[in-house]
This record gives structure tokens, sequence and C-alpha cells, in this order.
């Protein structure tokens, strides 16, 4: 067990619809990072927050969001869901010292659907 | 710009021989580099880092890690393979020149133990 959880595990929705992805980091970490995990892109990074703040974009499309809160979960959006967006959705979480060299943390997962 | 490949998509081994999984890096300045596991409906796992010092880095499951600069390689190798080990593998390289921190992962490499 990582420390890392995410809800859902599981999402089916349809096109066009909007659903919100749940990450809670491990104690400690102010780093949140989130992927999406497609067959046939690999792991592709979408979004870093530090300690509330947005600190990287990826290929994150203009219809998905995030935000990370004062106690530090964080939430991914995504909006207007085409059945591209079907994937897996990893949260991961890093402690992030002044070394930067601090490993990630990954969560299970969310399996996302979209019929 | 940092970058990070993984030349195969598959590699097979019989248990118990050795086994090596490739990565390549391309960064400015020292590299963070780190090697992750991930296992059928499961986030990924960390395995290894290279920061600085010893160019053997030894890490969890039996796995090391040798770090070419010379070569710019990070490959990844275990002495002895176990069926167990069948999992998809990822290097990643921590990206510390833009000032977002971010982590760049390969494209993943499956691994195949042969009873």
């Amino acid at each position: 067990d990582s420390g890392v959880t995410q809800t859902p595990k599981h999402l089916i929705t349809a096109t066009g619809q909007r659903v919100t992805l749940r990450c809670s980091p491990r104690s400690g970490d102010l780093s949140v990072y989130w992927y999406q995990q497609s067959l046939d892109q690999g792991l592709q990074f979408l979004i870093h927050y530090y300690n509330g703040e947005e600190r990287a974009k990826g290929n994150i499309l203009e219809r998905f969001s995030a935000q990370q809160f004062p106690d530090l979960h964080s939430e991914l959006n995504l909006s207007s869901l085409e059945l591209g967006d079907s994937a897996l959705y990893f949260c991961a979480s890093s402690a992030d010292d002044l070394l930067n060299d601090n490993e990630q943390f990954f969560g299970p997962g969310t399996r996302l659907t979209v019929l | 710009a940092q970058s990070v490949a993984q030349p195969e998509d598959q590699v097979n081994v019989a248990e118990g021989n050795p086994l090596t999984v490739k990565c390549t890096y391309s960064v400015s300045g020292n590299p963070y580099l780190f090697w992750y596991v991930q296992y059928p409906n499961r986030g990924l796992q960390f395995l290894l880092k290279y920061i600085t010092g010893d160019n053997l880095v030894k890490g969890s499951y039996g796995f090391e890690a040798e770090f070419n600069k010379s070569q710019t390689s990070f490959h990844l190798k275990k002495p002895s393979a176990l069926v167990s080990d069948s999992a998809l593998y990822f290097c990643a390289v921590r990206d510390l020149t833009s000032g977002t921190y971010k982590y760049i992962f390969g494209t993943g490499t499956r691994l195949k133990v042969l009873a």
C-alpha cells in the first residue's frame, strides 16, 4: 500500500458528461501529480500541484482541470467527455523537499470508461 | 529538452536467467533517474533511483541499475529472473532545468519471464 488513495476505483459514464476524480496524497507529501494511462499512449503526465499551487502542466486538455485543496487532497475534473478519454487515471504524491530527489508514490488508479 | 527512451517494447527471459531492461536518457546537467514497476491493474511502484554517488544502485526485489554517464544509460538488471517479475517497467527522469521539476516517463517495457 503506497499510502495514496484514489476514488472512485471505477467510473462508467456517457459522452458529454462531467466527472471528478479524487486523490489523497501520502501523509506529509506536498506534491500531487496526475497521469493518464491508455493502451496506445503509455503514461502521460497531466498536471502537478505543489502545496496548493499549480507547478507544471503536461498534455492536459482544456476540457480537463485540477486543483489541490488546503488539506492537500486533489481533484481532477474531466468535462465534455469523449470516448477517447477512457483510460486509467493515476495520482501520485511526492515529498518534494528542496533537493527534488524524491520518488513518487502512486495510487491504485481510477478506471474511467466513457460509453 | 529532457527525455528518456526505452527502446524495447517487450523483453522475454527464461526464469533463472539474468535480465536487462534498457533505458537511455537525454538531460542537461546531472540526471535524477528512476525505475518503476507496474503489475497488472495496479499503480506504479518505485524500484530504485540514481541521484549521485555509486553508479550501481540497488533497489527493491533484488533489482539493480547501472548508471553510465558516457553512454547516457540507466539499465535495469537482475541476476536471476523470477516469473513474478513479469510486469511493465518504466524508466523516468526528473526535469530539473525548467523549474517545473516534473517527471518524464519512458514508454514502458513489458518484461515476460518464462517458466
